[in-house]
């Protein structure tokens, strides 16, 4: 446990609406990410950030924004949510492990968009 | 761009016997580094084991071994005396060195199926 918490971890919502879902950690780590997990694709990089204010697109960013305005937090936002977006949802840490990073994950987030 | 494949979508293994499973990537760096993670149907993802490409020797954890071959390319994933919580899925993922952002490129996984 690496103390990452996602909130909600449950989410249904209607198409076109904003959604936005949290990531906390407690443990002050400089780098974040956002995943999201669908059959047959794995893991995909939504997101990442690599300190307050500075973040970075991944592999399948449209659609999706991200703030980071302190340490411990990191949101994600879904502007205008879309049938396309229904998935689960990752936050990630990064955390020094010896010589090199490994990646801890939060508990995911379900969201439904109707 | 590094990619990362995991062929096997499904396997199954019987309880107390051993079953590997494959991951091969692609990439043109020399230094990088490899994992497996486990996912359980809690969801939650699990680091399993953590393998630097500049060390010939192959890492292991308990039950848990890899066979590292790096110039296939290859990263497999051998569980010995299989045991019913193992069943999960399972994806490997890579790590650049040359990055500078610690991005990870995961596999699409495999399901493990533990057969009592």
């Amino acid at each position: 446990d690496a103390g990452i918490t996602q909130s909600p971890r449950h989410k249904v919502t209607e198409t076109g609406t904003p959604v936005t879902l949290r990531c906390h950690q407690t443990e002050n780590h400089r780098y974040m990410y956002w995943y999201r997990q669908d059959p047959g694709h794995g893991l995909r990089l939504i997101h990442y950030s690599y300190g307050v204010k500075d973040t970075d697109k991944g592999e399948v960013s449209d659609g999706y924004s991200v703030s980071r305005s302190k340490t411990e937090d990191f949101l994600l936002t879904l502007e205008s949510a879309t049938s396309s977006q229904t998935s689960v949802y990752f936050c990630a840490i990064s955390v020094m492990t010896g010589e090199a990073d490994t990646q801890y994950f939060g508990p995911g987030t379900r969201l439904t968009v109707l | 761009a590094q990619t990362v494949t995991q062929s096997q979508p499904e396997m199954s293994v019987q309880e107390a016997e051993t079953v590997t499973l494959s991951c091969t990537y692609d990439t043109s760096e020399s230094d990088y580094y490899l994992f497996w993670y486990k996912q359980p149907p809690s969801r939650q993802m699990i680091l399993v084991i953590r393998q630097e490409a500049y060390k010939q020797q192959n890492a292991t954890e308990n039950r848990f071994s890899v066979n590292f071959q790096k110039a296939a390319k290859s990263f497999s994933l051998k569980i010995s005396d299989s045991q019913l919580g193992d069943a999960a899925m399972y994806f490997c993922a890579y790590r650049s060195v040359l990055s500078g952002t610690y991005k990870y490129i995961f596999g699409t996984g495999t399901r493990l199926k533990v057969l009592a």
